[in-house]
């Protein structure tokens, strides 16, 4: 079985400042790796993912992640926040090669960016 | 691309009355969705898996009897919560993959309220 750990439930930061969510996960196989995100009453939408090649991905909106394999983590990374991205952010894995890619959640880090 | 509708967004009921929910893919053919649970300022709890043509795979604890789900065509699943009592109240939300592809999309979750 595959689990996530996002180490902080909660990282408030002050706009135009760094920020770095992060995550670790746990999996005898491969996995493929995920960023969601979301904002109050609303669904889950796909940040990025990683699921082979370069481990560094990005997204349009200027966040990046690195799979570690070596570490088993996948940190969520933005140079500059901006009041904008205040949601809440979940980490999640699926087996590669698995039927169905049943997605293994973390239990979240809320991000608040202030003013 | 891959845009998942969800509905209604909001649904207040009446204890021991049935409720349904529903989730369209709208623009991609979704082999297989997901339903999910969302307590307050938690994680996603995944509830049932559904393929289409096929009946739902429950997760454990979760009342197939109680929480019907039909996944009749590749573009739509239904959730069904029978007899609903207060404790069903709860943000549920869908998601769908296409066969083949890891990546799964949501749809924006419907606020169930049971008084």
């Amino acid at each position: 079985a595959q689990s996530v750990t996002q180490l902080d439930s909660q990282v408030p930061v002050f706009e135009e400042a760094p920020v770095e969510l992060r995550c670790n996960y746990s999996s005898s196989v491969s996995v493929y790796l995920f960023w969601y995100v979301q904002y109050p009453n609303q669904g889950l939408q796909l940040l990025l993912k990683y699921l082979s090649g370069s481990t560094l991905v990005k997204s349009i909106n200027g966040f990046e992640a690195e799979f570690n394999k070596s570490q088993t983590s996948f940190h969520l990374r933005k140079p500059s926040v901006h009041i904008s991205d205040t949601a809440e952010y979940f980490c999640a894995v699926s087996v590669s090669g698995g039927s169905n890619y049943k997605l293994t959640f973390g239990k979240g880090t809320l991000l608040t960016v202030n003013p | 691309g891959a845009v998942v509708s969800q509905h209604p967004s909001r649904v207040i009921c009446k204890s021991g009355t049935s409720v349904k929910i529903e989730c369209r893919s709208l623009d991609f053919q979704a082999t297989t969705m997901f339903w999910y649970r969302q307590f307050p300022k938690q994680s996603l709890m995944l509830m049932a898996t559904s393929n289409e043509g096929s009946k739902a795979t429950y997760e454990q604890g979760v009342e197939k009897d109680k929480f019907l789900i039909n996944h009749a065509s590749l573009t739509l699943s239904t959730l069904t919560v029978t007899s609903a009592h207060p404790e069903d109240s709860s943000f549920y939300i869908c998601s769908a993959k296409t066969g083949g592809r890891p990546e799964a999309f949501f749809g924006q979750g419907t606020r169930l309220t049971v008084v």
